[in-house]
């Protein structure tokens, strides 16, 4: 990957969806991610996306991946407090023979009642 | 099964001297990643190691070095520690292969907490 960004921060009130976005610049991505990370822990795999796909439905969890506009975002619906964490989104490509995820900088979804 | 283990677990050590970071994988993963955590840079990949070798390298500075053992346990080492190497160090692991039908997943430790006074 070369360049992922997301935003920074999210707040959001227990029981609604939220929605964390992320773009990247890799054109030849193969696979996309989102890691989560809770505090004093290491990061954990949420879900992830095939490029070829450009939905995909896990339980609360749906990611849409646009490829054209290089566009990624992840929907926890009725989000509740155990949901307050990092997200980080990443993406891997084989170019250069690197199989290398490049995480974007992580959004702290915080949830208050 | 057991997760992947980082020791130690928090550090402090003052500027100019060295510390070395170890990370154990999960049993039958060979790659081992390194990858620094700070608030103001996010997650920046350090190296890759897979049956002893480097595989990848991020682009930090030659203080900062790797190794990996026949066991596929890693170390990591930084020396003359700057200030702004206080960091978390997570290692993560995965399962061998490349190539699509891998997806690739990284199985990451709890991470070092190194500060540098």
């Amino acid at each position: 990957g070369e360049d992922v960004e997301q935003s920074l921060f999210l707040s959001v009130r227990e029981g609604d969806s939220s929605v964390i976005n992320c773009t990247y610049t890799d054109s030849s991505s193969t696979y996309l991610y989102w890691y989560k990370q809770e505090p004093g822990a290491g990061l954990q795999l949420l879900t992830y996306i095939f490029s070829n796909m450009d939905m995909k439905q896990d339980q609360r969890l749906t990611v849409l991946l646009n490829k054209k506009d290089k566009h990624l975002s992840l929907r926890i619906a009725d989000t509740q407090t155990g949901d307050s964490a990092i997200y980080f989104c990443a993406d891997r490509s084989g170019a250069g023979g690197s199989y290398i995820p490049t995480f974007g900088r992580g959004t702290s979804l915080i949830v208050h009642p | 099964k057991a997760g992947v283990t980082q020791t130690p677990r928090y550090l402090i050590k003052t500027r100019g001297q060295q510390v070395t970071l170890s990370c154990s994988p999960i049993s039958g993963h060979r790659s081992v990643s390194w990858y620094q955590q700070t608030p103001g840079q996010g997650l920046q990949f350090l190296f890759e190691y897979f049956s002893e070798t480097q595989r990848n390298k991020g682009n930090f500075p030659g203080r900062f070095s790797g190794r990996q053992f026949s066991n596929s346990r890693s170390e990591m080492n930084v020396s003359t520690l700057e200030l702004g190497d206080s960091a978390l160090y997570l290692c993560a692991s995965s399962s061998p292969g490349q190539g699509d039908a891998n997806t690739g997943e990284l199985f990451f430790g709890e991470g070092s907490r190194l500060t540098v006074l």
